[in-house]
């Protein structure tokens, strides 16, 4: 079946610094990718909207400036985090829409990143 | 943003007794699904339900959906103690985007 794929599982990085997570489907091609973040013990809040070859479209309240988005192919969305600070720490999945015939899209999800912020 | 609520927002029940949660949603719908995510992990797919669809199956699971009320709820019989999870409804609108729920958090004690 479809699988996607995000790298790495874990980070730890020092406040202040760039983190950057990768999200790839491994065998099909994804011309929309979503990013989410989930606190602990809380649902999933979705950050943006990741479209291949265009601006990523951020849901309010997330800081474009300080999440970047590219999605430079149909296999791979990248989710920077720029001037991290313990705040950020947090869980953040990615999901991959497998356009399909018949009964339509389906979206799969990465296993998602850890992120902690020292 | 979040979609609605879920109920309870914790469920502990007996290994082998049936867990009902319920999800609540705001906007309308082309669909409605169910996952599941273990502690620290991600998602599972449980379950999708269409918009013209008022119930489902899967195995141990089932799920009713009543547009008119913008509400669902997903069964799960003869629980299991590795039923124990977090269980998330996700709506897919008109943005092809999912959103997600409040969540549950279900304990089956063995």
């Amino acid at each position: 079946g479809a699988v996607v794929s995000q790298h790495p599982s874990r980070v730890i990085c020092k406040s202040g610094t760039s983190v950057k997570i990768e999200c790839r489907s491994l065998d099909f091609q994804a011309t929309t990718m979503f990013w989410y973040r989930q606190f602990p013990k809380q649902s999933l809040m979705l950050m943006a909207t990741s479209n291949e070859g265009s601006k990523a479209t951020y849901e309010q309240g997330v800081e474009k400036d300080k999440f970047l988005i590219n999605h430079a192919s149909l296999t791979l969305s990248t989710l920077t985090v720029t001037s991290a600070h313990p705040e950020d720490s947090s869980f953040y999945i990615c999901s991959a829409r497998r356009q399909g015939s018949g009964s339509g899209n389906t979206i799969y999800f990465g296993e998602g990143s850890w992120l902690t912020v020292v | 943003s979040q979609q609605g609520e879920e109920d309870p927002q914790a469920l502990s029940i007996q290994e082998g007794e049936n867990a009902t949660m319920n999800c609540s949603y705001k906007t309308s719908i082309n669909n409605l699904q169910w996952y599941r995510q273990n502690s620290g992990r991600g998602l599972v797919h449980l379950i999708l339900i269409r918009s013209n669809e008022r119930e489902k199956h899967s195995g141990r699971l089932r799920v009713t959906l009543d547009t008119s009320k913008k509400s669902s709820s997903l069964l799960i019989t003869a629980s299991r103690a590795a039923d124990t999870a977090s269980y998330f409804c996700a709506t897919l609108g008109g943005a092809q985007k999912l959103v997600f729920g409040q969540g549950t958090r279900l304990t089956i004690n063995p």
